[in-house]
């Protein structure tokens, strides 16, 4: 069955620290899609990146970067120098090919940032 | 602003009683998705549309239906309320047929608070 496992349900930090957000997934399907959703205190949900299952490479904007690694089912999420904007709950999903179209979600992990 | 727009932002209503959201997608986009967020149940997916047929169905309530209409905005009607169906109300859209091959991009959601 597919599930996505957030085990950090919050990280505080202090401005400018480094911090890296786990996403763990479990899927059958050989094809599927990894996201990263931020949902600040306003409530939208934000997309953030979309990776699929035959493109391990990992992606840089800005101070984001994300680290996929299809051997430990991992997508995990870093923000380089955190700044206080960033406070959020982090959303790691998956959708796969075969079982549908539906995002399935983690549990989401708040981050916290303090200046 | 994703372009997804949902009204109203917020509802408040009664125990037993119906209400009906509204999801106007991005310009192009021909899928809409409804996704439920509580507390206890986290991100959940409801229903999709695509070109006003129904493509899939999630974790949706008998008292809970939806549709989309020619212009392709989509109405959820929740009936039969109970406290337990307070929750922020998510609609994203998408090109395609499925978000394994596009992003998805959501709304900035209705909270709806039963009482």
């Amino acid at each position: 069955a597919q599930k996505v496992t957030q085990a950090q349900t919050e990280i505080s930090v202090v401005e400018k620290e480094d911090v890296t957000l786990d996403c763990v997934y479990e899927t059958r399907d050989t094809t599927y899609y990894l996201f990263w959703y931020k949902q600040p205190p306003s409530g939208e949900l934000v997309f953030l990146i979309r990776r699929n299952s035959f493109d391990e490479q990992n992606e840089i904007s800005g101070r984001y970067s994300w680290n996929f690694q299809k051997s430990t089912s991992s997508f995990n999420f870093t923000i380089t120098a955190s700044q206080v904007v960033d406070s959020a709950v982090y959303f790691c999903a998956l959708s796969e090919a075969l079982a549908g179209t539906a995002l399935i979600f983690g549990k989401g992990t708040t981050l916290s940032v303090s200046s | 602003d994703s372009g997804v727009t949902q009204t109203p932002k917020h509802l408040i209503t009664a125990t037993g009683q119906r209400v009906t959201l509204r999801c106007s997608p991005r310009s192009g986009d021909l899928s809409v998705y409804w996704y439920q967020q509580s507390l206890d149940q986290g991100l959940q997916f409801l229903i999709q549309y695509y070109n006003g047929e129904e493509r899939a169905k999630g974790n949706i309530l008998e008292r809970f239906s939806a549709q989309q209409f020619p212009d392709l905005h989509s109405e959820l009607n929740l009936s039969s309320l109970e406290l337990g169906d307070s929750a922020l109300y998510f609609c994203a859209s998408s090109v395609g047929e499925g978000t394994v091959s596009t992003e998805a991009f959501f709304g900035q959601g209705t909270r709806l608070t039963v009482v």
